[in-house]
């Protein structure tokens, strides 16, 4: 069974960092492409971040271009994604999600990681 | 970049076809998928490259895509399908995934 399980989450300051895991199983980690989506309260879905399977390939989204981090340990079969100088409206559910190479579907998602930015 | 645009709501009486439309410019060209996300939960993929179900997706899932306007349509509609549908395309230019904003299906 493909799981996918994020954690990391809380409640952080503005201009504070934070970093979020996805540890997975039930699948070949090496093969895959990973994203993170995010999901605003009561909004949509919003795509931020895709790594390839051999972390030679990279996009952002331009609202978190220059403030996140995306990485991946094959090893370790585990995603991350390091976010600094957060704002208020980063606040959202984090989903881990994997695809099979830039462009294919996303086919499995993580429950979600719930990130709180505020004083 | 590109805008994909879904009808905030849709609602569908039990046992009839619903259908939720997402534009976008010359959407045609591109792979469309579908995703279903009910209250509380992740989303789940229902529909990929314009048509595909994955399996474990009931074949009242179909989509088509043409022109400037891909569709999923819900046949047979049932109580337990009333969630919330997001497209999703993958921009070449910008390298980006896109995802409509969203349809709230009701099921009356």
């Amino acid at each position: 069974e493909v799981q996918l399980v994020e954690s990391g989450g809380g409640l952080v300051q503005p201009g504070g960092s934070l970093r979020l895991s996805c540890t997975t199983s039930g699948f070949t980690f090496s093969r895959c492409g990973l994203n993170w989506v995010r999901q605003a309260p009561g909004k949509g879905l919003e795509w931020i971040s895709y790594i390839s399977s051999g972390s030679d390939t990279i996009y952002h989204a331009d609202s978190v271009k220059g403030r996140i981090t995306i990485s991946r340990d094959n090893a370790k079969n585990s995603l991350y994604l390091q976010m600094n100088s957060l704002r208020v409206e980063d606040t959202a559910v984090y989903y881990c999600a994997r695809d099979n190479g830039a462009g294919t579907p996303i086919d499995y998602w993580g429950q979600g990681t719930l990130v709180t930015v505020s004083s | 970049s590109y805008v994909l645009t879904q009808p905030p709501s849709v609602s569908g009486a039990p046992g009839k076809t619903a259908r939720i439309t997402c534009e976008g410019n010359r959407i045609g060209g591109k792979s469309v998928a579908w995703y279903q996300q009910k209250t509380g939960q992740a989303p789940v993929l229902v529909i990929y490259y314009d048509s595909d179900r994955p399996s474990g997706i009931p074949e009242r899932f179909s989509g088509s895509n043409s022109g400037n306007t891909a569709t999923l349509t819900i046949s047979r509609v049932e109580v337990g399908d009333e969630a919330d549908y997001y497209c999703q395309v993958w921009d070449r230019n910008s390298d980006h995934w896109v995802f409509g904003g969203g349809t709230k299906l009701t099921v009356l």
